[in-house]
């Protein structure tokens, strides 16, 4: 079975400064997605940025990147520029690739709280 | 506007009652999912559906059931024998199962906070 790992429960950042969140998963398996969903105080779970196992660039979406070490199994996101609007929970997430698994099941980590201060 | 919707936004079950919450989505999606999400924690999966008629069991399964007669409708329905129901719940979708090319990211429904009386 798959496990995610979020080991920082809540991290503040001044507005415009940088923030990063871990996240280490286990598997045994090769081919997967790794995600990290957002979800403000609405409580609706926003995509912020996906990474497939076997492209080693990291993706990055605007002021969100994240730094993939598949041997390390980690997937860390970076929130450069911290706006008040990213206040919220962060989600990462594991899913096997669906070629593979029996399902797309998403296995979440616990989340990591972040507060934006003015 | 395409989307998924979910009804009620909050429910209040008594006690031996079941009940039944609604997602629908127009997404044209072919999978959908049910999580459970209790304060402070994660998401869990309660039940997923790949196909119409079909489901299979998440890891939380006990006490919920769920029907898939139509591609775009997967309510969830919190029977008597769920002991716990007090949560958020949230239900999700994604493209055809079993197709490359980016087509694994869920997307989510705005959610359903359940309170027992």
């Amino acid at each position: 079975a798959q496990t995610v790992t979020q080991s920082q429960p809540e991290m503040s950042v001044q507005e415009a400064e940088t923030v990063t969140l871990s996240c280490t998963y286990d598997t045994s398996e090769s081919n997967y997605y790794l995600f990290w969903y957002k979800q403000p105080p609405s409580r609706q779970m926003i995509l912020v940025i996906r990474q497939e196992a076997y492209k080693q660039q990291n993706a990055t979406e605007n002021r969100f990147s994240v730094n993939f070490q598949k041997a390390a199994k980690s997937f860390s996101l970076k929130i450069s520029d911290s706006q008040l609007g990213d206040t919220a929970m962060y989600f990462c997430a594991f899913t096997l690739s669906l070629i593979k698994a029996a399902g797309n099941k998403l296995t979440f980590g616990g989340g990591t709280r972040v507060l934006v201060k003015p | 506007d395409g989307g998924i919707t979910q009804s009620p936004k909050y429910l209040f079950r008594k006690e031996g009652q079941n009940v039944t919450l609604s997602c629908e989505q127009n997404l044209n999606h072919d999978a959908m999912y049910w999580y459970r999400q209790d304060p402070g924690q994660g998401l869990r999966l309660i039940y997923y559906s790949q196909i119409v008629n079909d489901f299979q069991k998440g890891d939380i399964a006990e006490g919920y059931s769920v029907s898939r007669e139509k591609k775009e409708s997967f309510p969830l329905t919190v029977t008597s024998a769920q002991k716990n129901p007090t949560a958020f719940y949230l239900c999700a979708s994604s493209p055809r199962w079993g197709k490359r090319g980016g087509l694994e990211t869920q997307y989510f429904g705005p959610g359903t906070r359940l309170l027992v009386l």
